[in-house]
């Protein structure tokens, strides 16, 4: 079955402590992309990665970092989590690049205390 | 830089009765535009796509769109809400100058009575 994985679901940490969600995509697609959503703001793009060892900036990209040393996986990495990156995060990968369909993992929501 | 606005955070509509749900953008190349829909608790499920072939796009569960140049509109469209309807929906369009970003509109959430 043709899927995006997100890991973990629900996350509830403090401040200062590094996390790590997980994402990967079994369609072997070459565009992946993280989206925070956040109630009246619709989702915004933090980063998306155009193929291993390609990404760029979204719109929100302050306090994250990504990765794309494999093709399937792009993890979001949130070094000095703080409580304005509380939360609903969705990964989502599509066969080339932005201008085709997207499909979406079920999402993250992390609370930062 | 490309925009999108969604007219409405809420709209709500008996059963059987017409949705229309209003999404403008702005773009400075050709859009590729899309719907979304997320059900609770779900990631997003796409409804249809524009990407110039035609101006009306037809999706998925029976929604449509029209793609209006002039009025920088892809407004979505069912001629009768069902109960299985109720939804947030999104609106989002591509096709920048980098071939990465996509932007989404605030959302819609849609409400069915019975």
């Amino acid at each position: 079955e043709a899927q995006v994985t997100q890991n973990p679901r629900y996350l509830i940490t403090v401040t200062g402590k590094k996390l790590t969600v997980t994402c990967s995509q079994n369609m072997n697609h070459e565009y992946m992309s993280w989206y925070r959503q956040d109630p009246g703001l619709g989702l915004r793009q933090i980063y998306y990665s155009m193929n291993v060892e390609v990404t760029d900036k979204g719109d929100v990209p302050e306090g994250y970092k990504v990765s794309r040393k494999e093709k399937r996986n792009f993890p979001l990495i949130l070094e000095s989590p703080s409580p304005n990156q509380t939360s609903l995060y969705f990964c989502a990968s599509s066969i080339t690049d932005s201008n085709q369909p997207q499909h979406f993992g079920d999402g993250t929501r992390l609370s930062i205390l | 830089a490309q925009s999108v606005t969604q007219l409405g955070s809420h709209v709500s509509v008996s059963e059987g009765a017409l949705v229309l749900l209003r999404c403008n953008y702005s773009s400075s190349v050709p859009p590729y535009l899309f719907w979304y829909v997320q059900y609770p608790n779900q990631g997003l499920q796409l409804l249809l796509k524009y990407t110039s072939a035609a101006t009306l796009v037809k999706g998925i569960n029976g929604f449509e769109a029209e793609f209006k140049k002039s009025e920088t509109s892809f407004h979505l469209t069912k001629p009768s809400a069902h109960m299985s309807d109720a939804a947030e929906y999104f609106c989002a369009v591509a096709g920048g100058t980098s071939y990465g970003k996509l932007t989404f509109g605030q959302g819609t959430i849609l409400t069915v009575h019975p």
